[in-house]
C-alpha cells in the first residue's frame, strides 16, 4: 500500500516554543492532507484539511493561529505547533488521499504519528 | 450526534478464539463507506477492511470480515482465530459521499493466550 511518512516521530519541547511537524506521500501524489489529534485513550479527532496550494480548512475550535498548516506541494504538509503549551502535548497524525482517487473507497493512508511533548 | 458508536470500550478473547466487535452509524445519506483500522501501541493505523454501502456482499479480508446490517446500520468486525498481535485498539469509521472521515471512540481488544 501506499506510505506516508512523518518526521519527527517524536519531540519535546519546553513550552512557549514552536514545533514544525512534516507530514510526506512517499510514492503517491495527495492534493489532500488531513491532520488530527489524539489524546490518550481516545479517538482520532479532525483538526483540519489541507490542500495543496489553498488555505487549510480547519475544524470548529480548532485555531488556525496557532496550528499553521501549509501543503506546499502534492507531496508534503507541515503542521506547526507555535507558542506550545502542556495541554498542545498530544500524538498528531497525518493522512492522504491519493490525488487519483475519486471514489468512495478510496483509501486514506495514514502516517505514523508524532508524539508531541510540551514541558 | 455521534455519527459511528462503538459500545465496547474493551473486549478480552482467548488466543485461536473468534470476535466480534461492534459498530453501529448513523446517516441519511445513501452512499457512504464503512472502515475498520487497527492501532497497535505504536500508533500507526492499519487499514483493515471496508464496506461499501451498496456491496451486496459482507467484505472479507483474510482472517478479517465484516457483518454488514444495513437496514439496522451495524458493521461488526469479526475476527477469526485470533492471535496475539491481535490485541490493539480498533476504530470504526465511515465516510459519507464527499465527506471526511468520522471516526468512533474505538474498542481496546485484549487476546489471552
Amino acid at each position: 500500500g501506499a506510505v506516508v511518512s512523518q518526521h519527527p516521530s517524536r519531540v519535546i519541547c519546553k513550552s512557549g516554543t514552536s514545533v514544525k511537524i512534516e507530514c510526506r506521500s512517499l510514492d503517491f501524489q495527495a492534493t489532500t492532507m488531513f491532520w488530527y489529534r489524539q489524546f490518550p485513550k481516545q479517538s482520532l479527532m479532525l483538526m483540519a484539511t489541507s490542500n495543496e496550494g489553498s488555505k487549510a480548512t480547519y475544524e470548529q475550535g480548532v485555531e488556525k493561529d496557532k496550528f499553521l498548516i501549509n501543503h506546499a506541494s502534492l507531496t508534503l504538509s507541515t503542521l506547526t505547533v507555535t507558542s506550545a503549551h502542556p495541554e498542545d502535548s498530544s500524538f498528531y497524525i497525518c493522512s492522504a488521499r491519493d490525488r487519483l482517487a475519486g471514489t468512495l473507497d478510496d483509501e486514506q493512508y495514514f502516517g505514523p504519528g508524532t508524539r508531541l511533548t510540551v514541558t | 450526534a455521534q455519527k459511528i458508536t462503538q459500545t465496547q470500550p474493551g473486549m478480552f478473547v482467548q488466543e485461536k478464539e473468534a470476535v466480534t466487535l461492534d459498530c453501529t452509524y448513523d446517516t441519511s445519506d445513501p452512499s457512504y463507506g464503512l472502515f475498520w483500522y487497527k492501532q497497535p501501541s505504536s500508533g500507526e493505523m492499519i487499514f483493515l477492511i471496508y464496506q461499501g454501502s451498496y456491496d451486496q456482499q459482507n467484505a472479507t479480508e483474510g482472517r478479517y470480515s465484516l457483518n454488514f446490517q444495513k437496514a439496522r446500520k451495524s458493521a461488526n468486525l469479526v475476527i477469526s482465530a485470533s492471535q496475539l498481535g491481535d490485541s490493539a485498539m480498533y476504530f470504526c469509521a465511515m465516510r459519507e459521499y464527499g465527506q471526511n472521515f468520522v471516526f468512533g471512540p474505538g474498542t481496546r481488544l485484549s487476546v489471552l493466550p
